[in-house]
C-alpha cells in the first residue's frame, strides 16, 4: 500500500532553515506532481515531472526547487523556509496513457510542514 | 488552462440520504475526470472516475455522471454512511495536468 512514499511524515522547523521532503514511486509510472495544501483543503498543484523533465513549475517562489534524479523519485527543496509554507506537501505519480492522456494519480501519504 | 469549480463546499446528509456534488470544466479537451476522497489525515485516493466517451459509471452506492456538452460531471453517493464523511475533489485531466477542484466537505448525520 506503500507504492508512493515520502519522507518525513512531519517537519517543523524554524523560519530561514532550509529543508528537503523526498518521494519515491514504485509504481512504473513515469509522471510524478508536488501539491501543497494548505489549512483550506485546496489542492494546489506546484511542479510535475514527466521522465525526469519539468514540464509544469506553477507560479511557486524560487526558494522552491524540485529534482528528479530518476523517473522513480522526486525530491522537493525548500530555501528559506516561511511562516507561510506551513502545510501539508503531497507527492503524486501518474502513468501517461496509451491515447496520450494521463492515467489515475496516486498520492503519497502527505508531509505536514510547520514553520515556526 | 483549465478551470474547475465545484459546488458545494460543505454538504451535510442524515446518514441513508443521498449526496451529491457536482463540478464544471472549461476546457473541451479535457478527457478524464477523476474523484477522490480525502479522509481527515489522509491522503486523497481514488474512488471512481470516467472518461469523456463514457456518460454514466457506477460502483455499488457511487456513481458518476459526465455532460460533456454542458462541460459538468457529477458524483452521487447513495445510502450515504458515517464512514462516507470526508473531502471529496473533482478533477479534469487535459494532456499532462491534473486540474482539481477546490473540494467538498460532506458530513453524514447518524
Amino acid at each position: 500500500d506503500t507504492a508512493v512514499s515520502q519522507t518525513p511524515k512531519y517537519l517543523v522547523t524554524q523560519m530561514g532553515n532550509d529543508k528537503s521532503i523526498k518521494c519515491e514511486q514504485n509504481l512504473g509510472h513515469d509522471t510524478m506532481y508536488w501539491y501543497k495544501q494548505d489549512s483550506k483543503k485546496f489542492l494546489k498543484i506546484m511542479f510535475s515531472y514527466n521522465n525526469k523533465e519539468l514540464i509544469i513549475n506553477e507560479t511557486v517562489p524560487n526558494r522552491f526547487s524540485p529534482k528528479s534524479p530518476d523517473k522513480a523519485h522526486l525530491n522537493l527543496h525548500i530555501n528559506s523556509l516561511e511562516l507561510g509554507d506551513s502545510a501539508v506537501y503531497f507527492c503524486a505519480s501518474s502513468r501517461t496513457g496509451t491515447s496520450g492522456g494521463m492515467e489515475t494519480q496516486y498520492f503519497g501519504p502527505g508531509t505536514r510542514l510547520l514553520v515556526l | 488552462g483549465e478551470n474547475v469549480e465545484q459546488h458545494p463546499s460543505t454538504l451535510s446528509v442524515q446518514e441513508g440520504d443521498s449526496a451529491v456534488i457536482k463540478c464544471t470544466y472549461s476546457d473541451s479537451a479535457s478527457n478524464y475526470f477523476p474523484w477522490y476522497k480525502q479522509e481527515l489525515g489522509k491522503r486523497p485516493q481514488l474512488i471512481i472516475d470516467i472518461r469523456s466517451n463514457v456518460g454514466e459509471k457506477k460502483d455499488q452506492r457511487i456513481a458518476v455522471t459526465l455532460n460533456k456538452t454542458a462541460k459538468h460531471f457529477s458524483l452521487h453517493i447513495t445510502e450515504t454512511q458515517p464512514e462516507d464523511s470526508a473531502v471529496y475533489f473533482c478533477a479534469a485531466t487535459a494532456g499532462n495536468q491534473f486540474y482539481f477542484g477546490t473540494g467538498t466537505s460532506l458530513t453524514v448525520i447518524p
